[in-house]
């Protein structure tokens, strides 16, 4: 059975800290690891990987997958109030496994 | 603007009662999904469709039934045989289930179910 596990569940950091969130991942066929954001309801996505090290970024946000070691980090640079939500991490296999398989996300915080 | 609306946003039901959940969508989406949101449990899949009038059973499907008569519609029902119904209930699509149009998926609102 797929598996993803994401670390730690919650964090509590003051605005402009940097942080990093882990996730962890056993998949039939890997095929794609996805980062979503969820701040109040729906899920929005940020990152999709594919290949081991290479960093995906947009703004303050960077991710990077090693295949080899099965998991991926999701890093934040100087954190705002906007940042605070949960962070879903998300694996994707292929040839019969296509399913999407969740971790059950990191609440961040970010204080003022 | 092309998304995904879901309703009702609340939903309260007494035990024993069926309840539809609508999920519609306007982005000519083919693969559809509902997925249920516990806390600490992350997403967990129900059901799945990749195609009008075909749908797989996901991970949770017990006490839950949909249907696919329309490419736009992805109605879930959650029936009087779901142990624990009370939680949150996200629908997503995507392109398709197949090729690298699959792996994103947009969602919904969702629904919250509060079972009395």
């Amino acid at each position: 059975e797929d598996k993803v596990v994401q670390s730690p569940l919650s964090l509590v950091v003051h605005e402009g800290d940097t942080v990093t969130l882990n996730c962890s991942y056993e998949v039939t066929n890997f095929r794609s690891l996805l980062w979503y954001k969820q701040e109040k309801k729906a899920p929005t996505f940020l990152f999709m990987l594919t290949s081991s090290g290479i960093e995906k970024k947009s703004g303050r946000l960077s991710s990077i997958l090693d295949k080899k070691e099965l998991f991926s980090i999701l890093n934040i640079t100087a954190t705002q109030t906007g940042d605070s939500a949960i962070y879903l991490c998300a694996v994707r296999g292929s040839f019969g496994n296509e399913k999407l398989t969740f971790g059950t996300g990191t609440r961040l915080t970010i204080i003022p | 603007d092309g998304g995904i609306t879901q309703s009702p946003k609340y939903l309260f039901r007494k035990e024993g009662q069926n309840v539809t959940l609508s999920c519609e969508q306007n982005l000519n989406h083919d693969a559809m999904y509902w997925y249920r949101q516990d806390p600490g449990q992350g997403l967990r899949l129900i059901y799945y469709s990749q195609i009008v009038n075909d749908f797989q059973k996901g991970d949770i499907a017990e006490g839950y039934s949909v249907s696919r008569e329309k490419k736009e519609s992805f109605p879930l029902t959650v029936t009087s045989a779901q142990k624990n119904p009370t939680a949150f209930y996200l629908c997503a699509s995507s392109i398709g289930i197949w090729g690298s149009g699959a792996n994103v998926l947009t969602f919904g609102a969702g629904s919250r179910l509060t079972v009395l």
